[in-house]
């Protein structure tokens, strides 16, 4: 049972190019989230998907910033228009929907330059 | 207030010693509670579920009070290889009927020879 994918797991564009951010979850798992994590800080939670919905995406910035998580394929999480403050790691993760199996797991994570 | 809050750190302890790491949460109806650990550069992973009647896992040992909206994790004989940062992890529900996990920001271990 393969973990969580991400891809790529490093990143650079410059400035004004798009990102585009892949997370397979775990077999079994309909539950993807992405978090952010800037250097030496915690992670920060961005966006929550069911597969074909957006559940939360109250850690969403307004602009430049979308998530989709479609019935076939990985969730995306997709960047416009990347400034220099969005280096950052991106990790995804996933977890079955079953009270008691709440728990998450990562996946490794896409860092991402922006130069 | 933020929603988890964890003591910054660093700690740095000798081989050996035994280091706890606190946790506060602010919502009183977060419903389940983990520990999980980060090292250099990797993605954070489990390291033990946190259960309101204390939980054991070698030389881990996690705490709940729910009453206080603390949790604790104690680390016994702390070796090298304990060196990482220590994410303290509230699980919440929200009114869709979906969890959310919030992070602390976490608190890093330096053990030293």
């Amino acid at each position: 049972n393969a973990g969580v994918m991400q891809n790529p797991r490093h990143l650079v564009r410059r400035r004004g190019q798009e990102a585009r951010l892949r997370c397979s979850p775990m077999k079994g798992h309909s539950h993807v989230y992405w978090y952010r994590q800037l250097p030496e800080e915690g992670l920060k939670f961005m966006v929550y998907l069911q597969k074909e919905n957006i559940i939360d995406e109250s850690g969403m910035p307004k602009e430049r910033f979308s998530a989709e998580f479609p019935k076939e394929g990985p969730s995306i999480l997709r960047i416009q228009q990347v400034v220099r403050g969005d280096s950052a790691a991106y990790f995804c993760a996933s977890s079955p929907y079953r009270t008691g199996e709440n728990e998450a797991f990562f996946g490794q994570g896409t860092r991402l330059t922006v130069v | 207030r933020k929603e988890v809050e964890q003591d910054p750190g660093p700690f740095n302890v000798p081989e050996g010693a035994t280091v706890a790491f606190n946790c506060t949460y602010s919502n009183s109806a977060s419903q389940s509670f983990f520990w999980y650990r980060q090292d250099c550069r990797k993605e954070p992973k489990l390291l033990m579920s946190v259960y309101s009647s204390g939980n054991e896992d070698g030389r881990f040992t996690a705490q709940l009070n729910r009453a206080s909206q603390y949790i604790s994790l104690l680390i016994r004989d702390s070796k090298l290889s304990d060196s990482a940062t220590y994410l303290c992890v509230v699980n919440n529900m929200f009114s869709g009927g979906y969890n959310k996990l919030i992070f602390g920001a976490g608190t890093r271990l330096a053990v030293h020879p």
